[in-house]
């Protein structure tokens, strides 16, 4: 069973630039999440979809913007870019039945701004 | 405000010995809990969880342990591998339509062969 998929791994963008992350969840799973890693910040929530519907939010600006398509794909994109913004983002999937779930990640877009 | 907290940012033992990793909460509407690995390079990887109707849940070499009175978990590697090296991050749900998992800044274990 293919896992998360996430692209692309590295780029490097600069200032006032925008950016698209791509991530492909786990044949279905409906739920996909996006977190950001920065250094001694641990992975802070950015946003949670479900069937096309932005279910939660984090306290991200509204430069975080993201999407799911019908095939469970979610792209997430960052407009404006701060060098703030230098960060892995990850994605992580999970089929968010009833109860806890546990969330698969992916390994990772790491973005640099210059 | 940091409801989920790893205090310790480092630890280090060594290989055969036991590592145990600690994690404090404040919100007392997290029900369950769980701990994650994340190798440089790659995403987290999900290692263990309980629930908040337990206090104990073992998997092999991994043991997490809840005190709910205390809001504190912590988890237990016995014995410790260089192969355990990462860094460990603590997560909690709240339940309900949260659809978010919280998580605590992490800590690096360093397993000395």
């Amino acid at each position: 069973k293919a896992g998360v998929t996430q692209t692309p791994r590295y780029l490097i963008k600069t200032r006032g630039q925008q950016v698209t992350l791509s991530c492909s969840p786990i044949s279905g799973h409906r739920s996909v999440s996006w977190y950001q890693q920065t250094p001694g910040q641990g992975l802070q929530f950015l946003f949670e979809y479900f069937s096309e519907t932005q279910r939660n939010k984090g306290n991200f600006p509204g430069r975080f913007s993201g999407r799911q398509f019908s095939n469970s794909r979610s792209e997430m994109n960052v407009s404006t870019l701060e060098l703030g913004d230098s960060a892995l983002y990850l994605c992580a999937s999970s089929s968010w039945g009833t109860g806890a779930n546990v969330l698969t990640f992916g390994a990772g877009s790491r973005l640099t701004v210059l | 405000d940091q409801q989920v907290k790893q205090n310790s940012p480092s630890l280090s033992v060594q290989e055969g010995r036991i590592s145990i990793l600690n994690c404090d909460y404040t919100n007392s509407m997290f029900d369950y809990f769980l701990w994650y690995k994340k190798y440089p390079a790659e995403g987290p990887t999900f290692l263990i969880s309980i629930s908040s109707i337990k206090d104990k849940n073992e998997d092999g070499r991994f043991t997490v342990f809840l005190n709910k009175s205390a809001k504190h978990l912590s988890l237990h590697i016995v014995p410790s591998q260089p192969g355990d090296s990462a860094v460990y991050f603590c997560a909690a749900w709240s339940g309900g339509s949260n659809y978010k998992l919280t998580f605590g800044k992490g800590t690096l274990l360093t397993v000395n062969p």
